[in-house]
Formats: structure tokens, C-alpha cells, sequence
């Protein structure tokens, strides 16, 4: 079942916060995130494993709640760079086992 | 560092014809997945391929196959084409591990049927 993405697009200037959210009705071993520019293969972001952990990479980073079967995205001090449609690509055995179930995205525009 | 190979990356055909893609995973990488992506859309999964076997498999048509060979590279060949066909194809590819594991996108390959 696909995950769920919100909000659906949103626009910032330069320099703010976004936060972009994930949530499954299923259990889920996985959450892995990227970044797509348009016609251009999607970025690998990062993955979170089941535990609940955080991860960082630069200015973003997520966290993974096991209970709530939610992944969120943080975004701080947007940069021109972070525009673009992000997805959340979900995985409920380990391992690569499974082709990752995508949400439907959301657009981030990052206004000068 | 080496990443994941698509060819073609254009390619254009007519209805009813066949075309076949190429992925080249990136080195060591076991694993294989095919995904079409829509206009807008987001990528839907269509299959798997783990140390040449079949993995998982997500909502490939009939009309289409796969396979990963003894190099570890795949194809996905996909015949009497439909003018809904026309999407982007993306090939990924990991290596397997126990806990978690990185999957790497290639470039893609664009398919237009006419």
C-alpha cells in the first residue's frame, strides 16, 4: 500500500524551514528518501531502519517513529538546491528484499 | 564512483513494436530493480532481480519481462507496446546486506511510443 506524502507541494524563500512527512498503514522495516529535478533520476537522501533512529546529511535529516509507522523529512535554511519533488520510498522486509513502495511526492520550491 | 548504467537513454517506438532496456548495476551491487515512472507521477515498482532470480515483483504487465544475467546486469523487455508505456524507466541497484541498504538510481531511459 502506498505511503502517504504531506503536504502535497509547498513553497519557501530561501532560508526557511520545511518539513515533508511519510506515513504507512503497514509495518515497515524501511524508510528511504529522496530528491528528484525534474526528468532527472531521483537522489538518494537517506534511509532510516526501524527503531525510531534520526539521521542528518547536511542541512536535512528525518526521523523514523516505529509506532506511528511515520518517517518526516526536516528541512532547515532551505537552499536554492533543495527544489525539487522529494519522495519517501517505503520497505517492510529488510535486506532489499523489496522494491520500495513510493508516496506520490511533494513539490518543494525554494523562492530567491 | 562508478554508478548505475541505462541504456538506451532515448528511445522511440510505435505501437505494437518491442523494445528492450539495459541496466548496468553499479559494481559489487547484487540486486536489480526496474521502476516506471509517468509524467508527474511518482515511480512505481515493477521488479526485482536478486543474484539472477526473480525477487519481488510490483505491477509488471504481462507484456513485459526481465531477467538479470550472469554479470549482473538486466534488461527489461517490454513488447507490444501501448501508447501508455511512454514513462521514464529507471534501473536501481544494492547490495544486499542485513540491515539497511542504500538503492542507487540510474539516469533512466526515456521510452516515447508513437
Amino acid at each position: 500500500q502506498q505511503p502517504v506524502q504531506s503536504p502535497q507541494a509547498v513553497i519557501l524563500r530561501e532560508g526557511e524551514d520545511a518539513v515533508i512527512n511519510c506515513s504507512s498503514s503497514k509495518a515497515l522495516y524501511s524508510v528511504h528518501w529522496y530528491r528528484q529535478k525534474h526528468g532527472e533520476a531521483p537522489v538518494f537522501l537517506m534511509i532510516l531502519l526501524k527503531g525510531g533512529e534520526q539521521k542528518g546529511h547536511e542541512k536535512i535529516s528525518a526521523s523514523f517513529n516505529e509506532k506511528k509507522q511515520q518517517s518526516s523529512l526536516y528541512l532547515t535554511a532551505s537552499q536554492l538546491s533543495y527544489s525539487g519533488t522529494y519522495f519517501c520510498g517505503t520497505a517492510v522486509r529488510g535486506g532489499g528484499a523489496d522494491g520500495l513502495t513510493f508516496g506520490k511526492g511533494t513539490h518543494l520550491i525554494i523562492q530567491p | 564512483a562508478a554508478g548505475v548504467i541505462q541504456s538506451p537513454r532515448h528511445l522511440i517506438k510505435e505501437k505494437r513494436e518491442t523494445a528492450t532496456l539495459k541496466c548496468y548495476p553499479i559494481p559489487r551491487h547484487d540486486t536489480v530493480y526496474w521502476y516506471q515512472q509517468g509524467p508527474g507521477q511518482d515511480p512505481q515498482f515493477l521488479i526485482s532481480f536478486y543474484e539472477k532470480m526473480q525477487s519481488d515483483k510490483g505491477s509488471i504487465p504481462d507484456r513485459f519481462s526481465a531477467q538479470q544475467f550472469s554479470d549482473y546486469h538486466s534488461e527489461l523487455n517490454m513488447s507490444s507496446l501501448e501508447l501508455g508505456d511512454s514513462a521514464l524507466y529507471f534501473c536501481a541497484s544494492t547490495q544486499r546486506r542485513s540491515s539497511g541498504n542504500t538503492i542507487y538510481f540510474g539516469e533512466g531511459s526515456w521510452l516515447t511510443v508513437v
